[in-house]
């Protein structure tokens, strides 16, 4: 149990399709990021939520809409997605936005995304 | 535009061996350094972190160690068990006003994949 759930663990749409990725945590923090994880490539930052605030689009192509309706709650809306957009997407909190103090990422399991 | 680089990118060895393992980044300015430990098909799990006015950390038979001004990193790992196989990833914080913005941005490495064969 990792304090950050994320469901589903495997989802296989269509490009015509629409789907959502979840990320819940129960720690009490409050700053929640999606990360793209692409075979081959670091870690990629798409988005970071302070206190359901979004304070960072990390030039995501608009067919990724996130949505924080609260600091416990995070979502990834998915439409028309490109068959490169394949990959693990891993959802991630810390108690205030990283970098300010000891506030180390904890993450969930991701979801396993594919494209067809 | 800050880099993120860790050598070796796979490593194999056996049971009870101590090993290292490299992180070095590009830009010095950064606010804390992190080692993730990542198991196939799961998420990342925090190890270490390491601020920037630290050296080292520790943590039972891991030691990080941090040298902002060379931009490098290590982690150290005592007696390695088939246990501690997985992919071991670096990220640094950038410092204050790093990318535009007040909290900095979290730079990964691409990883090193560790086997541990008993």
């Amino acid at each position: 149990e990792t304090g950050v759930t994320q469901t589903p663990r495997h989802l296989v749409m269509g490009m015509t399709n629409k789907k959502s990725l979840k990320c819940e945590q129960h720690l009490g923090h409050n700053a929640m990021y999606w990360y793209k994880q692409s075979a081959k490539k670091p870690l990629e930052l798409m988005f970071v939520y302070s206190l359901e605030e979004r304070v960072e689009n990390n030039s995501v192509p608009s067919r990724f809409s996130p949505e924080c309706p609260n600091s416990s709650h995070l979502f990834l809306h998915l439409h028309t997605l490109q068959p490169e957009d394949s990959a693990l997407y891993l959802c991630a909190s810390s108690l205030r936005i990283s970098g300010m103090g000891n506030s180390p990422l904890h993450f969930g399991n991701g979801t396993r995304l594919t494209v067809t | 535009k800050q880099e993120v680089t860790q050598i070796p990118a796979a490593l194999s060895v056996p049971e009870g061996e101590n090993l290292v393992l490299n992180c070095s980044f590009t830009d010095s300015a950064i606010y804390n350094l992190q080692w993730f430990r990542q198991d196939p098909g799961k998420g990342l799990t925090s190890l270490l972190l390491i601020q920037s006015s630290q050296r080292e950390q520790t943590s039972g038979r891991l030691n990080a160690s941090l040298d902002k001004s060379s931009g490098r990193s290590t982690l150290y790992i005592a007696a390695s068990q088939p246990g501690d196989s997985a992919t071991y990833l670096c990220a640094v914080k950038g410092g204050e006003g790093a990318g535009g913005t007040s909290y900095g941005k979290l730079t990964f490495g691409q990883g090193t994949i560790l086997t541990v064969h008993p």
